[in-house]
């Protein structure tokens, strides 16, 4: 089985606050995706990342920054948070970008607060 | 720009009830759709994947069906109970430059027992 772990369920952290998410997936995927769900807006894909330092931004990079220095791992960076990064982050990996048969696996989720 | 949208945004059934998920995109030039299950404050769990070129799949008591075409796809849940109680979404990932997968906002299921 995919196992895609996000290294906190909850967090909390004040405004202005560097914050780092921290995703690892043991699968040997390629892919590795970076996405925020709020009420009513579904999920947003922030930064994708295809290889070991390849990234792409999402739709709604600002505010953000990532880094890929090994396959199994991907990281969301949130450079001086603020109150509206409050919300669910959620992690995803898939094992190849051109296959129609490619499935993407998410983590748990983190519930980030930013008060 | 494709668009994904899942109506209705909730649903309440009694046990034992069969039913339809709807799932409605506005651009055909798509890889795959794909149906995920989300508990509350949980992540996604895949479902089923249906490939551009295929018409349905099945796993156990779900059945997915894509006409590209009409750009629609339904989930089918039959002899629903409330272990299926969830936010049901889908997602197509399409042809474009980059590499996404676009989600609707999804259907919340509600089985009562």
């Amino acid at each position: 089985d995919v196992k895609v772990t996000q290294s906190s369920r909850y967090l909390v952290k004040r405004t202005g606050e560097k914050v780092f998410l921290e995703c690892v997936q043991d699968m040997d995927h390629e892919n590795m995706f970076w996405y925020r769900q709020d009420p009513g807006l579904g999920l947003r894909l922030i930064y994708f990342s295809y290889d070991v330092k390849m990234k792409e931004k999402g739709d709604i990079p600002e505010g953000y920054s990532v880094s890929r220095e090994k396959k199994e791992r991907f990281s969301l960076i949130l450079e001086s948070a603020s109150t509206n990064q409050t919300s669910m982050y959620l992690c995803a990996s898939s094992i190849r970008i051109l296959e129609a048969a490619d499935t993407q696996y998410f983590g748990p989720g983190t519930r980030l607060t930013v008060l | 720009k494709q668009e994904v949208t899942q109506i209705p945004a909730a649903l309440s059934v009694p046990e034992g009830e069969n039913l339809v998920l709807n799932c409605s995109f506005t651009d055909s030039a798509i890889y795959n759709l794909q149906w995920f299950r989300q508990d509350p404050g949980k992540g996604l769990t895949s479902l089923l994947l249906i490939q551009s070129s295929q018409r349905e799949q099945t796993s156990g008591r779900l059945n997915a069906s894509l006409d590209k075409s009409s750009g629609r796809s339904t989930l089918y849940i039959a002899a629903s109970q409330p272990g299926d109680s969830a936010t049901y979404l889908c997602a197509v990932r399409q042809f474009s430059g980059t590499y996404k997968y676009i989600f609707g906002t999804g259907t919340r299921l509600k089985v009562l027992a």
